[in-house]
């Protein structure tokens, strides 16, 4: 049962513009979500995280948009930049579970 | 470097032995928490825990995978009797436990059984 989806495996952005990541959750009690980017050989590095009581969060470059209604939520990273290139996970969980669910991640390359 | 320490990097195992996996959570941190990741696939978490204290093992295997963060010293992710479907990425996560704060996680361990 796959309770968070990323469904698409792979996204091609030209450098400088917006690239925008998707996520899906079946699941209405999650109420604390989390987007990671991994490199190769490296381990998820935290970006951005919103709860269910907001509908929007910015940091710098990169906002994440909550629609509970719809249960979905969008990364957008704006410039793009060639180091944006690597794997986007979305992760979801109860606040104060501790149990974070992973998508399974969206490929971004950024064309120079 | 203040981050989360897994080691090894990389280990290789034949059928039948055990393997160590360690964690040392980022400074600060007293919740630990260890995922896998298959190929092609996203994290699974498996255990959460705290100092001596298992809170929610409910990603755990039943039979031949334990955990331990004790008093002192590294959270230890132990499989025993491996077979080759535990070839996997086993990554490690601290935080501090608060609600509402992301998890930080390690490089993790690559686990190659023979």
């Amino acid at each position: 049962d796959q309770q968070v989806k990323q469904n698409s495996p792979s996204l091609s952005v030209q450098e400088g513009r917006i690239s925008i990541l998707n996520c899906d959750y079946t699941n209405s009690m999650f109420d604390y979500f989390l987007w990671y980017k991994k490199y190769p050989a490296e381990g998820p590095t935290f970006l951005i995280s919103i709860s269910s009581i907001k509908d929007k969060n910015e940091d710098g470059r990169f906002t994440v948009f909550l629609n509970k209604s719809a249960k979905h939520l969008s990364l957008h990273i704006v410039p793009s930049q060639p180091g944006d290139s690597a794997v986007y996970f979305c992760a979801a969980d109860l606040f104060g579970n501790e149990k974070l669910t992973f998508g399974t991640g969206t490929r971004l390359t950024i064309i120079p | 470097n203040a981050g989360v320490m897994q080691n090894p990097r990389h280990l290789v195992r034949r059928r039948g032995q055990e393997a160590r996996l360690r964690c040392s959570p980022m400074k600060g941190h007293s919740h630990v928490y260890w995922y896998r990741q298959l190929p092609e696939e996203g994290l699974k978490f498996m255990v959460y825990l705290q100092k001596e204290n298992i809170i929610d093992e409910s990603g755990m295997p039943k039979e031949r995978f334990s955990a331990e963060f004790p008093k002192e010293g590294p959270s230890i992710l132990r499989i025993q009797q491996v077979v080759r479907g535990d070839s996997a990425a086993y990554f490690c996560a601290s935080s501090r436990g608060q609600g509402g704060q992301p998890q930080h996680f390690g490089d993790g361990t690559r686990l190659s059984i023979l």
